[in-house]
């Protein structure tokens, strides 16, 4: 069945550090490809998505690019804030609807 | 902008007792969604619901829990006897789809808590 496979966390970085977190996916067809943030105590945020392959998917400074070739979904950003502190995850959706999630990245950012 | 909203926000409760759980989706989405969360774990698929039905469930979805949506705005899940395991954060979500697309976005609900002693 489909799937999604993170980095595992927690990742720690100073602030301004860039930012990576793998994410690789195994899917029949086409998927839709989401990054979701779920800061402390809240739920879950869309933070970008990418609807077919070579598109790229951006929003605060975070990017994420979705390459068929290689089934990965990569998040960066380029310069990390302590208000970035959170758990990213990486998710899939095909025709069906039901999104599927990967396990979750911790990222705490450190002034 | 508009919102999922979910209520309560922490339900603790009985094992063994019933348990349920409110979300009140955008109100031009079609589908709706409920996801849990165990401590610690990933977020998992519980159940979708479009036109009145369940069009998919989970594994986890058993005949201990149930969808519900009662008028125009809410929708409930009831879990009818919990089990200690049915400790999670469980989360609704909704989207449009009126364009026939099953990919398009999803809008997630604060979550509730749910706590069985």
């Amino acid at each position: 069945g489909d799937s999604v496979t993170q980095m595992e966390g927690p990742v720690t970085l100073s602030e301004e550090a860039f930012l990576t977190i793998n994410c690789t996916y195994t899917a029949t067809g086409y998927p839709s490809l989401f990054w979701y943030v779920q800061y402390p105590g809240e739920g879950l945020q869309l933070l970008l998505k990418a609807t077919k392959a070579d598109d790229k998917g951006s929003n605060k400074g975070f990017e994420a690019t979705y390459r068929k070739e290689t089934t990965s979904f990569h998040l960066e950003k380029g310069s990390v804030q302590v208000s970035d502190s959170a758990v990213y995850f990486c998710a899939l959706v095909n025709q069906g609807g039901k999104l599927i999630f990967g396990q979750g990245t911790e990222l705490s950012v450190k002034p | 902008e508009p919102e999922v909203t979910q209520t309560p926000s922490h339900q603790v409760t009985q094992m063994g007792q019933e348990v349920i759980l409110r979300c009140v989706p955008i109100s031009n989405h079609l589908y709706f969604y409920w996801y849990r969360q165990i401590l610690g774990q990933k977020v998992e698929f519980l159940v979708s619901f479009y036109n009145n039905e369940i069009s998919e469930k989970s594994e986890i979805f058993d005949d201990q829990f149930s969808v519900e949506r009662p008028d125009g705005s809410n929708f409930t899940l009831k879990i009818r006897s919990t089990k200690l395991e049915d400790s999670a954060m469980y989360f609704c979500a909704s989207r449009r789809g009126d364009r026939g697309l099953g990919t398009d976005t999803q809008y997630f609900g604060p979550g509730t808590r749910l706590t069985v002693l």
